[in-house]
């Protein structure tokens, strides 16, 4: 079956750091660009970061208000890409869905991340 | 950065109806590389149209979208009670960063 099963979110202190990971199957991952997006409650959809494959030279790219705070990073041996999150804020609290292409074609269902003190 | 904006921010139809959902951006999108989604709360978001026009795979031909440049659009032919939902758009052609517009409320009326 081809999906995306997200894993990691919970609760944590601002200041925090916390490590999302997302696991793929039933496609090749390792030709996958792989994006993560989230939506803070309330809110619409945020686009977070993207990792292209390893043929596309595994370029990194993020939204303005998480770069240099979260990390992107994938395991083609594991099919699993991860999302290191630092210094993490109280906006940065909502559901992370992980998602592939460069349109979306296949999401997962999300984990929740809340950052409150 | 591209901003896309979408109207209305809430549409209230009864099933049957025909739905039409815009969005504008701030600046032309390259190549028409415009996407909407579906999004029902609790659930994962799901791929309409991809390429301002083409429909994703398993869409049924009742949703299509249309438009260029700066102006989209997604039509729903006949409203099913399942099309009920949240709808973006975003845009995808002007990398290496990714936009949404901030989503059109789908209400039954």
């Amino acid at each position: 079956e081809v999906q995306l099963v997200e894993s990691g979110g919970d609760l944590v202190k601002p200041g925090g750091s916390l490590r999302l990971a997302c696991a793929a199957s039933g496609f090749i991952f390792s030709n996958a660009w792989m994006s993560w997006v989230r939506q803070a409650p309330g809110k619409g959809l945020e686009w977070v970061g993207r990792i292209k494959s390893k043929a596309n030279g595994e370029t990194i790219d993020y939204a303005a208000p998480v770069k240099g705070r979260f990390t992107i990073s994938r395991d083609d041996s594991r099919n699993t890409v991860y999302l290191q999150m630092n210094s993490l804020k109280t906006e940065d609290t909502g559901i992370y869905y992980c998602t592939t292409g460069w349109y979306f074609d296949l999401w997962g269902r999300g984990t929740l991340v809340t950052v409150s003190s | 950065e591209i901003v896309l904006t979408q109207s209305p921010g809430t549409l209230s139809l009864s099933p049957g109806e025909r739905a039409t959902l815009s969005c504008r951006a701030s600046q032309s999108v390259n190549s028409n590389f415009l996407a909407w989604y579906q999004h029902i709360p609790g659930q994962a978001p799901r791929l309409l149209i991809y390429g301002a026009s083409s429909r994703a795979t398993g869409i049924p031909d009742r949703f299509s979208g249309s438009g260029s440049g700066t102006d989209f659009t997604l039509t729903i032919s006949r409203l099913e009670p399942e099309d009920f939902a949240l709808y973006y758009c975003q845009q995808y052609g002007n990398s290496p960063i990714y936009t949404f517009g901030q989503g059109t409320k789908l209400e039954i009326k």
